[in-house]
Protein backbone atom coordinates (compact mmCIF):
# COMPACT_ATOMS: atom_id res chain seq x y z
CA UNK A 1 0.00 0.00 0.00
CA UNK A 2 0.97 3.41 -0.37
CA UNK A 3 2.98 4.81 2.34
CA UNK A 4 2.97 8.55 3.78
CA UNK A 5 6.11 9.54 6.09
CA UNK A 6 5.39 12.46 9.43
CA UNK A 7 8.41 13.83 10.67
CA UNK A 8 8.39 14.41 13.78
CA UNK A 9 6.98 11.59 15.41
CA UNK A 10 7.72 13.52 18.84
CA UNK A 11 8.58 17.23 19.51
CA UNK A 12 8.90 19.50 22.84
CA UNK A 13 8.86 23.25 22.50
CA UNK A 14 8.64 26.17 24.55
CA UNK A 15 5.68 28.06 24.86
CA UNK A 16 5.94 31.09 22.60
CA UNK A 17 8.06 29.22 20.05
CA UNK A 18 6.71 27.89 16.69
CA UNK A 19 7.15 23.72 15.11
CA UNK A 20 6.90 22.80 12.08
CA UNK A 21 5.90 19.00 10.72
CA UNK A 22 6.12 17.70 7.62
CA UNK A 23 3.89 14.83 5.58
CA UNK A 24 5.30 13.33 2.72
CA UNK A 25 3.76 10.51 0.80
CA UNK A 26 6.82 8.17 -0.15
CA UNK A 27 5.34 6.46 -3.12
CA UNK A 28 2.37 8.13 -4.65
CA UNK A 29 1.79 12.05 -5.53
CA UNK A 30 -1.15 13.33 -3.58
CA UNK A 31 -2.76 16.20 -4.56
CA UNK A 32 -4.51 16.84 -1.78
CA UNK A 33 -3.76 15.97 2.22
CA UNK A 34 -5.25 16.43 5.02
CA UNK A 35 -4.30 17.49 8.74
CA UNK A 36 -5.74 16.07 11.98
CA UNK A 37 -5.36 16.65 15.48
CA UNK A 38 -6.43 14.08 18.27
CA UNK A 39 -7.03 14.83 21.77
CA UNK A 40 -6.62 11.96 24.02
CA UNK A 41 -8.99 9.20 24.34
CA UNK A 42 -10.76 11.01 21.57
CA UNK A 43 -11.52 10.67 17.51
CA UNK A 44 -9.88 12.29 15.08
CA UNK A 45 -10.70 16.33 14.41
CA UNK A 46 -10.17 17.64 10.96
CA UNK A 47 -8.11 20.79 10.96
CA UNK A 48 -7.87 21.31 7.27
CA UNK A 49 -7.39 20.00 3.81
CA UNK A 50 -3.99 20.58 2.17
CA UNK A 51 -4.26 21.30 -1.73
CA UNK A 52 -0.92 21.81 -3.64
CA UNK A 53 -0.45 24.38 -5.20
CA UNK A 54 -3.01 26.45 -3.71
CA UNK A 55 -4.40 28.15 -0.17
CA UNK A 56 -5.57 25.24 2.25
CA UNK A 57 -9.25 24.48 3.24
CA UNK A 58 -9.85 25.12 7.13
CA UNK A 59 -12.43 23.10 8.93
CA UNK A 60 -14.62 25.96 11.16
CA UNK A 61 -13.03 26.76 14.07
CA UNK A 62 -9.27 26.26 12.95
CA UNK A 63 -7.56 29.21 13.18
CA UNK A 64 -5.61 29.72 9.73
CA UNK A 65 -3.05 31.79 10.92
CA UNK A 66 -1.87 29.62 14.00
CA UNK A 67 -1.68 26.38 11.99
CA UNK A 68 0.07 27.64 8.89
CA UNK A 69 -0.50 24.92 6.05
CA UNK A 70 2.06 24.97 2.84
CA UNK A 71 1.67 22.22 0.19
CA UNK A 72 4.43 23.13 -1.91
CA UNK A 73 4.91 19.59 -4.02
CA UNK A 74 2.95 16.62 -4.71
CA UNK A 75 4.45 14.79 -2.30
CA UNK A 76 4.55 17.64 1.06
CA UNK A 77 2.83 19.17 2.97
CA UNK A 78 3.40 21.12 6.20
CA UNK A 79 1.80 22.17 9.13
CA UNK A 80 3.42 24.61 11.20
CA UNK A 81 2.18 25.28 14.75
CA UNK A 82 2.49 29.21 15.29
CA UNK A 83 3.12 30.55 18.72
CA UNK A 84 2.50 27.74 20.35
CA UNK A 85 0.60 27.60 23.78
CA UNK A 86 0.01 24.36 26.38
CA UNK A 87 -3.28 24.04 25.08
CA UNK A 88 -1.78 23.28 21.28
CA UNK A 89 -0.49 20.10 22.77
CA UNK A 90 -1.97 17.39 20.90
CA UNK A 91 -1.00 14.25 18.44
CA UNK A 92 -1.31 15.81 15.03
CA UNK A 93 -1.46 13.33 12.24
CA UNK A 94 -1.52 14.19 8.56
CA UNK A 95 -3.28 11.64 5.94
CA UNK A 96 -3.67 11.36 1.70
CA UNK A 97 -5.19 9.25 -0.90
CA UNK A 98 -3.25 7.85 -3.47
CA UNK A 99 -6.15 8.32 -5.79
CA UNK A 100 -7.96 4.78 -5.46
CA UNK A 101 -11.58 4.55 -6.21
CA UNK A 102 -12.30 3.35 -2.54
CA UNK A 103 -10.73 6.74 -1.33
CA UNK A 104 -8.42 5.25 1.65
CA UNK A 105 -6.59 6.92 3.13
CA UNK A 106 -3.24 6.39 4.19
CA UNK A 107 -1.61 7.89 7.28
CA UNK A 108 1.33 9.10 8.43
CA UNK A 109 2.24 8.29 12.23
CA UNK A 110 1.89 11.06 13.19
CA UNK A 111 3.39 14.00 15.58
CA UNK A 112 3.37 14.24 19.08
CA UNK A 113 3.45 18.08 20.17
CA UNK A 114 3.93 19.12 23.60
CA UNK A 115 4.47 22.75 24.69
CA UNK A 116 5.90 23.54 27.83
CA UNK B 1 -26.45 17.61 11.43
CA UNK B 2 -23.93 14.94 10.81
CA UNK B 3 -23.27 11.83 13.24
CA UNK B 4 -21.85 9.09 13.65
CA UNK B 5 -22.04 6.53 16.67
CA UNK B 6 -20.57 3.40 18.37
CA UNK B 7 -19.92 1.94 21.08
CA UNK B 8 -16.90 3.99 23.78
CA UNK B 9 -15.61 0.76 25.05
CA UNK B 10 -16.23 -3.29 24.18
CA UNK B 11 -14.03 -6.13 26.63
CA UNK B 12 -13.80 -9.85 24.86
CA UNK B 13 -11.28 -12.71 25.65
CA UNK B 14 -9.17 -13.76 23.58
CA UNK B 15 -9.49 -16.75 20.85
CA UNK B 16 -13.34 -15.22 21.02
CA UNK B 17 -15.61 -13.07 18.31
CA UNK B 18 -16.74 -9.33 18.94
CA UNK B 19 -18.80 -7.74 16.78
CA UNK B 20 -18.44 -3.39 17.41
CA UNK B 21 -21.55 -1.95 15.76
CA UNK B 22 -21.55 1.55 13.85
CA UNK B 23 -24.65 3.62 13.15
CA UNK B 24 -24.79 6.80 10.80
CA UNK B 25 -26.63 9.69 9.86
CA UNK B 26 -25.33 11.48 7.57
CA UNK B 27 -26.14 13.85 4.45
CA UNK B 28 -25.67 11.14 1.89
CA UNK B 29 -23.38 8.09 1.79
CA UNK B 30 -20.66 7.46 -0.34
CA UNK B 31 -18.74 4.49 1.51
CA UNK B 32 -17.80 3.47 4.92
CA UNK B 33 -14.18 2.75 6.52
CA UNK B 34 -12.92 0.72 9.54
CA UNK B 35 -9.51 1.90 10.50
CA UNK B 36 -7.83 0.38 13.71
CA UNK B 37 -5.59 2.83 16.11
CA UNK B 38 -3.33 1.34 18.79
CA UNK B 39 -2.63 4.14 21.19
CA UNK B 40 -0.40 6.20 20.28
CA UNK B 41 0.00 5.75 16.80
CA UNK B 42 -1.97 6.82 13.72
CA UNK B 43 -4.99 4.83 12.63
CA UNK B 44 -4.43 2.00 10.25
CA UNK B 45 -7.01 0.65 7.05
CA UNK B 46 -9.33 -2.45 7.96
CA UNK B 47 -11.94 -2.34 5.29
CA UNK B 48 -14.15 -0.37 2.83
CA UNK B 49 -17.78 -0.88 2.42
CA UNK B 50 -20.18 0.94 -0.35
CA UNK B 51 -22.47 -1.57 -1.55
CA UNK B 52 -24.77 -3.48 1.21
CA UNK B 53 -23.43 -7.03 2.35
CA UNK B 54 -20.73 -8.78 3.68
CA UNK B 55 -17.11 -7.90 3.42
CA UNK B 56 -14.62 -10.63 4.30
CA UNK B 57 -10.68 -10.31 4.83
CA UNK B 58 -9.27 -12.88 7.02
CA UNK B 59 -10.09 -12.72 10.68
CA UNK B 60 -12.00 -9.19 9.91
CA UNK B 61 -15.07 -8.58 8.30
CA UNK B 62 -17.48 -5.64 7.85
CA UNK B 63 -21.13 -5.07 6.84
CA UNK B 64 -22.96 -2.69 5.78
CA UNK B 65 -26.61 -1.85 5.61
CA UNK B 66 -27.27 1.34 3.45
CA UNK B 67 -31.34 1.70 4.51
CA UNK B 68 -30.72 1.10 8.02
CA UNK B 69 -27.70 3.17 7.82
CA UNK B 70 -25.61 0.30 9.65
CA UNK B 71 -22.26 -1.25 9.52
CA UNK B 72 -20.45 -3.37 11.65
CA UNK B 73 -17.05 -4.81 12.20
CA UNK B 74 -16.64 -8.55 13.04
CA UNK B 75 -13.09 -9.99 15.04
CA UNK B 76 -13.20 -13.34 15.19
CA UNK B 77 -10.60 -15.50 16.79
CA UNK B 78 -9.47 -12.50 19.15
CA UNK B 79 -5.33 -12.07 19.89
CA UNK B 80 -4.34 -9.59 22.63
CA UNK B 81 -2.67 -7.58 19.95
CA UNK B 82 -5.90 -6.57 18.12
CA UNK B 83 -6.48 -4.48 21.49
CA UNK B 84 -7.06 -1.27 20.00
CA UNK B 85 -9.81 1.63 19.36
CA UNK B 86 -11.67 1.19 16.10
CA UNK B 87 -12.58 3.94 14.09
CA UNK B 88 -16.03 4.01 12.28
CA UNK B 89 -15.96 6.73 8.93
CA UNK B 90 -18.42 7.60 6.30
CA UNK B 91 -17.74 9.67 3.08
CA UNK B 92 -20.78 11.82 2.93
CA UNK B 93 -22.13 13.49 -0.37
CA UNK B 94 -19.20 15.62 -0.67
CA UNK B 95 -17.11 12.90 0.30
CA UNK B 96 -16.00 14.50 3.31
CA UNK B 97 -14.60 11.81 5.92
CA UNK B 98 -17.25 11.85 9.02
CA UNK B 99 -15.66 9.87 11.75
CA UNK B 100 -17.28 8.26 14.95
CA UNK B 101 -15.27 8.84 18.04
CA UNK B 102 -14.22 5.56 18.25
CA UNK B 103 -14.48 2.10 20.24
CA UNK B 104 -11.55 1.36 22.51
CA UNK B 105 -12.00 -2.53 22.41
CA UNK B 106 -9.96 -4.58 25.25
CA UNK B 107 -9.07 -8.08 25.09
CA UNK B 108 -8.59 -10.08 28.16
CA UNK B 109 -6.42 -13.43 28.05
Amino acid sequence: GAVVSQHPSWVICKSGTSVKIECRSLDFQATTMFWYRQFPKQSLMLMATSNEGSKATYEQGVEKDKFLINHASLTLSTLTVTSAHPEDSSFYICSASDGADTGELFFGEGSRLTVL
Amino acid sequence: GQNIDQPTEMTATEGAIVQINCTYQTSGFNGLFWYQQHAGEAPTFLSYNVLDGLEEKGRFSSFLSRSKGYSYLLLKELQMKDSASYLCAVKDSNYQLIWGAGTKLIIKP
